[in-house]
């Protein structure tokens, strides 16, 4: 069965400092790998997503994410944080079952 | 167009109601999830609708616990004699299939409290 893992409940970054919020997942075939944000009070949206092909992946709001297969990691990172990322993230990964959802990891930005 | 709609935003019940929680997904997906969203404790996947096929009820964590969906389209979760344990956001998403490359979109959620 698939899983995936947040090590860090929270990331605290400097606006202007890239960021970087990690996952890790477990999985038995290819993996189908996912980001969400949730806002304060609000429903998840999407960020963005890995198929195949190119390993960075570029999404919304200048977020990026890097698929390493040896690792078996797809950390999401952003060049320049701002104050309005703060936020709740979500990893997710799919193989040919079910999405699974990581923990969450809450991502604070300071000015 | 419209995105997914959850009703009530809130809902606050006395243990041992039931309660029904509403989710109308966007027209044309035919994939509908419930998940539960406790604090720190992530995502928990409840049941998955997939066009006509028979539901995935595999995350429903007790028979107190049910859910529909008419029509291929909107869906109740249902759950009878509600517990303080119950208390936490039920989100609905929908997407436009399951499996493969297809994301998903969640609505704003249901905030229950059993008191």
């Amino acid at each position: 069965a698939q899983s995936v893992a947040q090590p860090e409940d929270q990331v605290n970054v400097a606006e202007g400092n890239p960021l970087t919020v990690k996952c890790t997942y477990s999985v038995s075939g290819n993996p189908y790998l996912f980001w969400y944000v949730q806002y304060p009070n609000r429903g998840l949206q999407f960020l963005l997503k890995y198929i195949t092909g190119d390993n960075l992946v570029k999404g919304s709001y200048g977020f990026e994410a890097e698929f390493n297969k040896s690792q078996t990691s797809f950390h999401l990172k952003k060049p320049s944080a701002l104050v309005s990322d703060s936020a709740l993230y979500f990893c997710a990964v799919r193989d040919m079952g079910g999405e699974v959802f990581g923990k969450g990891t809450t991502l604070s930005v300071s000015s | 167009g419209a995105g997914v709609s959850q009703s009530p935003s809130n809902k606050v019940t006395e243990k041992g109601k039931d309660v029904e929680l509403r989710c109308d997904p966007i027209s044309g997906h035919t994939a509908l999830y419930w998940y539960r969203q406790s604090l720190g404790q992530g995502l928990e996947f409840l049941i998955y609708f997939q066009g006509n096929s028979a539901p995935d009820k595999s995350g429903l964590p007790s028979d107190r616990f049910s859910a529909e969906r008419t029509g291929g389209s909107v869906s109740t979760l249902t759950i009878q004699r509600t517990q303080q344990e119950d208390s936490a956001v039920y989100l609905c998403a929908s997407s436009l299939g399951r499996g493969g490359s297809y994301e998903q979109y969640f609505g704003p959620g249901t905030r229950l409290t059993v008191t």
